[in-house]
This record gives structure tokens, sequence and C-alpha cells, in this order.
């Protein structure tokens, strides 16, 4: 158990809804990074959060747009989802992004758009 | 750009067996890390060893290895007396060391599927 931890763990719906995954980081890490894995492929960084400020983003498409609140669960929001979006999507937090401390991930959610 | 290449789509080895992962990366940067991380059936995300490109010598946990060769650019994994855990999805993952926001996330290989025969 890595001390992230991600809800729901699976979640299905149909195209051109909108879905909420949540986050929440190991205690007193204050950095949150949000990963898609389509199937059978590496992760694509999608965005970054430090102690509620975006630091980074990747390859996030203008659909999909995160929050990191005071309490530093994040959540990361994907709408309008088309059949592409299917992927697992994993939530993963560290200390300080500056420090060379290991991102610890969640077990996933893995969303189904039907 | 960096970018990290994983060119064994699939790996099979016997029980009890060794076996090694390559990766090879491409990178301007002088400083960074890389790491290797497992991925089993349950799909959580593992981390197996790391390494710092400053130091020279090869990270080792239990019986987790790397080759690490700077100049050529290339960190490969062996794992040793292989079980039947290790099967798995192995991921390598590259992560910059410069001070800048932007560099922290980790860009990774496609990923090589192990299979431990029993």
């Amino acid at each position: 158990d890595s001390g992230v931890t991600q809800t729901p763990k699976h979640l299905i719906t149909a195209t051109g809804q909108r879905v909420t995954l949540r986050c929440s980081p190991r205690s007193g890490d204050l950095s949150v990074y949000w990963y898609q894995q389509s199937l059978d492929q590496g992760l694509q960084f999608l965005i970054q959060y430090y102690n509620g400020e975006e630091r980074a983003k990747g390859n996030i498409l203008e659909r999909f747009s995160a929050q990191q609140f005071p309490d530093l669960h994040s959540e990361l929001n994907l709408s309008s989802l088309e059949l592409g979006d299917s992927a697992l999507y994993f939530c993963a937090s560290s200390v300080e992004p500056r420090l060379l401390r290991e991102q610890y991930f969640g077990p996933g959610t893995r969303l189904t758009v039907t | 750009a960096q970018t990290v290449t994983q060119s064994q789509p699939e790996m099979s080895v016997q029980e009890a067996e060794t076996v090694t992962l390559s990766c090879t990366y491409d990178t301007s940067e002088s400083d960074y890390y890389l790491f290797w991380y497992k991925q089993p059936p349950s799909r959580q995300m593992i981390l197996v060893i790391r390494q710092e490109a400053y130091k020279q010598q090869n990270a080792t946990e239990n019986r987790f290895s790397v080759n690490f060769q700077k100049a050529a650019k290339s960190f490969s994994l062996k794992i040793s007396d292989s079980q039947l855990g290790d099967a798995a999805m192995y991921f390598c993952a590259y992560r910059s060391a410069a001070l800048m926001d932007s560099n922290y996330q980790l860009i990774w290989g496609a990923g090589t599927k192990l299979i431990i025969k029993p």
C-alpha cells in the first residue's frame, strides 16, 4: 500500500458525459501528479499540482481539468468524454518535487467510456 | 525533449533464472534520474529501483540490479533468481534533475511484459 488513495476504482460512463476522479496523496506529500495509461501502453503525464497550485502541464486535453484543494486532495475532471478516453488514470504524490523523492502511485481509476 | 525506449515488448524466463530488460533513453541533460517500475496484473505501479545519473555505482535492490551506461544512455534491469511473483509489466522512466517545475514529471517507456515460466 503506497498511502495514495484514488476513488472510484472503476467507472463506466457514456460518451459525452462528465466524470470526476479523486486522489488523496500520502500524508505529508504536497505534490500531486496525474497520469493516463491507455491499454497496454506507457503512462502519459497529464498535470502536476504543488500545494494547491498548478506547476506543470503535459499532454492534457482541454476537455480535462484538475485542481488541488487546501487539504491537498486533488480531483481530475474529464468532460465531453469520448471512447478514446477509456484508460487507467493514476495519481501519484511526492513530498517536494525539487528533492529526489519517489513518486508514490495510487491504485488507479479505470475509466470505461461506452 | 527526452524520450525513453524499451525495445522488448515481451520477455520470458524460466523460474530461478536471470533475465535482463533493456531500456535506452535520449537526453541532452547531464543530471537526471532513472527508474524501473513494476506493474503486476493488479495494475498497481510499484517502484523497483532507481539510479541517480551522477552516481557511477549501479543500484541494487535484493534480486534486482541495474547496468547503467551513461555514455551509451542505457539503463537495463537484471532480475536474478526469477520468481513467479516477478511476472508483470516493467516500465523504465526518466526524470530530469533540473530545478524547473516542468521537469518533475516522469517520462515513460512503453513497457516490457515479463513472463515467468514455472
